[in-house]
């Protein structure tokens, strides 16, 4: 059964700062999603990750791919209070349907 | 172009009734998939409907059930709620099973 481990699962940073982070998964995948949620919102898709090596960049965060060490991360640039949110990884089975996502990693940008 | 929308909202139910969620998918999706989120948990993976059959199911009951219709758009129904069915249950289409998947507001179930 694929599972996936999301850290910190807790993050309060300054503005202006840097941080990474973490997601790995337990079983072979061809594709890996990160998603933002705010409070009491739906999901937003941010990123999605299909090969070994694949870097996306979308303003302040960048995600990244190592299959082989089943490993993304989600890499967040001088961080702003906007971002404030929660961040999930989610993995897809191969040749299957199922999304497994990580538990979240809430994330909160003070001034 | 409209995104995924669902309905209702909000829903309250007592232990033991049944209820039925909907969801419309994205223009021209053919792929709907439920999840079930807990307060504080990532999204669990109900199950997934492609082109009207269902594509793959995650550790949910039998009393957890699901339709898709030609349009497309999509229903989870569930039996004999119970308590821990209180979740927000969030629908997503994509544009064939294995593309990115987007979401809907979701539905807030409460079980009483």
């Amino acid at each position: 059964e694929l599972k996936v481990e999301q850290n910190p699962l807790f993050l309060s940073m300054q503005e202006g700062k840097n941080y990474t982070i973490y997601c790995n998964y337990s079983t072979t995948s061809d594709r890996l999603y990160w998603y933002r949620q705010d409070p009491g919102k739906s999901l937003e898709s941010l990123f999605v990750l299909l090969s070994n090596g694949a870097v996306k960049q979308e303003g302040r965060l960048m995600a990244s791919l190592d299959t082989k060490a089943r490993l993304s991360t989600l890499h967040i640039t001088a961080a702003v209070h906007d971002l404030s949110a929660t961040y999930f990884c989610a993995v897809g089975e191969t040749s299957g349907s199922r999304l497994t996502f990580g538990e979240g990693t809430q994330l909160t940008v003070n001034p | 172009e409209t995104g995924v929308t669902q309905s209702p909202t909000h829903l309250i139910k007592t232990r033991g009734q049944q209820v039925t969620l909907r969801c419309s998918s994205q223009s021209g999706h053919n792929t709907v998939s439920w999840y079930q989120q807990a307060l504080g948990q990532g999204p669990q993976f109900i199950f997934q409907y492609y082109r009207e059959e269902e594509n793959g199911r995650g550790n949910f009951p039998p009393r957890f059930s699901g339709l898709q219709f030609p349009n497309y758009s999509s229903e989870l129904n569930v039996n004999a709620l119970e308590l821990d069915d209180s979740a927000l249950y969030l629908c997503a289409s994509s544009l064939e099973w294995w593309d990115t998947q987007y979401f809907g507001p979701g539905t807030r179930l409460t079980v009483l």
